[in-house]
């Protein structure tokens, strides 16, 4: 079975800084979606990033940016220049490419210190 | 687009009563998924659809729980007879799946209280 780790219950960062937040899970399958999705105290689900597996390149979304390593299993998620509106719960997730079930991770607080 | 739309968006029921959550998924999206949320727990995928067709109802937390899909822009997640446990945010998603990455699209949520 396919599991998704955070490891990382909380985070926190200063204002305009850098932050990166740890993923990884465990796989069989070669071929898989990456997602990272952010869920701020409105409890809105928002996709932030996703990655395809077959793709060596980092998928990057303006101030956030993924570290992909697929033999290692690994899938941190680097937020540039950290804003107040970026303070959410933030969630890993993993999905087959032939299965529609997404596991997600337990979830990363992440607080922005002005 | 509206996105998806989920109803209502807090329920307060007492135990024993019958609860009735519904969602309208993104228009042309052919997937959908029931999600709960609890502190204890985290994130737990209920139940999915593909067109209107249930496919894994392994997440469903017993036999007091029931999804139906009658149509491609409706779904009804039913907890009866409810119980203080029930207590949780309800998530609906929807996806296009098939001709692309697959990503959820996630509705505002249902926040059930079961006194």
């Amino acid at each position: 079975a396919q599991t998704v780790t955070q490891s990382q219950p909380e985070m926190s960062v200063q204002e305009a800084e850098t932050v990166t937040l740890s993923c990884t899970y465990d796989t069989s399958e070669s071929d898989y979606y990456l997602f990272w999705y952010k869920q701020p105290p409105s409890r809105q689900m928002i996709l932030v990033i996703r990655q395809e597996a077959y793709k060596q390149q980092n998928a990057t979304e303006n101030r956030f940016s993924v570290n992909f390593q697929k033999a290692a299993k690994s899938f941190s998620l680097k937020i540039s220049d950290s804003q107040l509106g970026d303070a959410a719960m933030y969630f890993c997730a993993y999905r087959r490419y032939n299965n529609n079930d997404m596991r997600f991770g337990a979830g990363t607080r992440l607080t922005v210190k002005p | 687009d509206a996105g998806v739309i989920q109803s209502p968006r807090h329920e307060v029921t007492e135990m024993g009563q019958e609860v009735t959550l519904r969602c309208k998924p993104i228009s042309g999206h052919n997937s959908l998924f029931w999600y709960r949320q609890t502190m204890m727990r985290g994130l737990e995928l209920l139940i999915y659809f593909n067109n209107n067709v249930p496919i894994d109802d392994s997440g469903m937390p017993e036999d007091r729980f029931s999804a139906k899909m009658p149509n491609a822009s409706f779904s009804t997640l039913k907890i009866q007879p409810s119980e203080p446990r029930d207590s949780a945010v309800y998530f609906c998603a929807s996806s296009l799946y098939g001709t692309s990455i697959g990503e959820q699209y996630f509705g505002p949520g249902t926040r059930l209280t079961v006194t």
